[in-house]
């Protein structure tokens, strides 16, 4: 039971350059999201999914777009790379979005913008 | 100021020891209050999830809630080296968009042998 996957795991891209980071999850869950974490920052919210076709900006949701086409999946695209963008990036799901539930994140992206 | 303050540390503390870690938080609608681990270079997991005021205990660990102060806490009994990681409190609340988190910015913990 793999639970949230991401790929890649590092990426190293140019400025104006654009890019799709992958998650795939295999919980069944309606809700996904992508959260971004930066030093002295925290996570923070740029895009989530309550379900297929359902998708919806958080905090930081410029220069990022979400598509949610299957349940499983959830990409997240850069859509001009800039240097504000380096940052890890997580993927998130929890099986609640209604409250009261932990989410299961996967093991990140480190993405690297020069 | 930010919703959720938690000071980032780092915090050393001799193997065996009893930890500390804290967060204060401004928005009295949070509903859910979590704690997560998070080792270097990994996703943050789950470790304690409370909805309510007072005390939970799981094995070494116990979360308090104190919802009239606005301040969370998680005690870590008898501390181990694999203890070492970056401490996360999170809270949530219901809205228009579903159940979203708010997390504070990280304790860095080091248990020393």
């Amino acid at each position: 039971n793999a639970g949230v996957t991401q790929t890649p795991k590092f990426q190293v891209l140019k400025t104006g350059q654009s890019m799709t980071l992958q998650c795939a999850q295999d919980m069944n869950h309606e809700y996904m999201s992508w959260y971004r974490q930066d030093p002295g920052m925290g996570l923070r919210l740029i895009h989530y999914s309550v379900g297929a076709g359902i998708t919806d900006q958080g905090e930081v949701p410029n220069g990022y777009n979400v598509s949610r086409s299957t349940t499983e999946d959830f990409p997240l695209r850069l859509l001009s790379a800039a240097p504000s963008q380096t940052s890890v990036y997580f993927c998130a799901t929890t099986g609640g979005y209604t409250g009261g539930y932990g989410y299961t994140f996967g093991s990140g992206t480190r993405l690297t913008v020069v | 100021q930010k919703e959720v303050e938690q000071d980032p540390g780092p915090l050393s503390v001799p193997e065996g020891a009893i930890v500390s870690l804290n967060c204060t938080y401004s928005n009295s609608a949070f509903q859910y209050f979590m704690w997560y681990r998070q080792y270097s270079r990994k996703g943050p997991e789950l470790l304690m999830y409370t909805y309510s005021s007072g005390n939970k205990e799981d094995g070494r660990f116990t979360a308090q809630v104190d919802k009239s102060s606005k301040y969370i806490s998680l005690f870590i009994r008898d501390s181990q080296p694999s203890d070492s990681a970056t401490y996360l409190c999170a809270m949530s609340l219901l809205t228009g968009g579903g159940n979203k988190l708010t997390f504070g910015t990280g304790t860095q913990l080091k248990v020393e042998l």
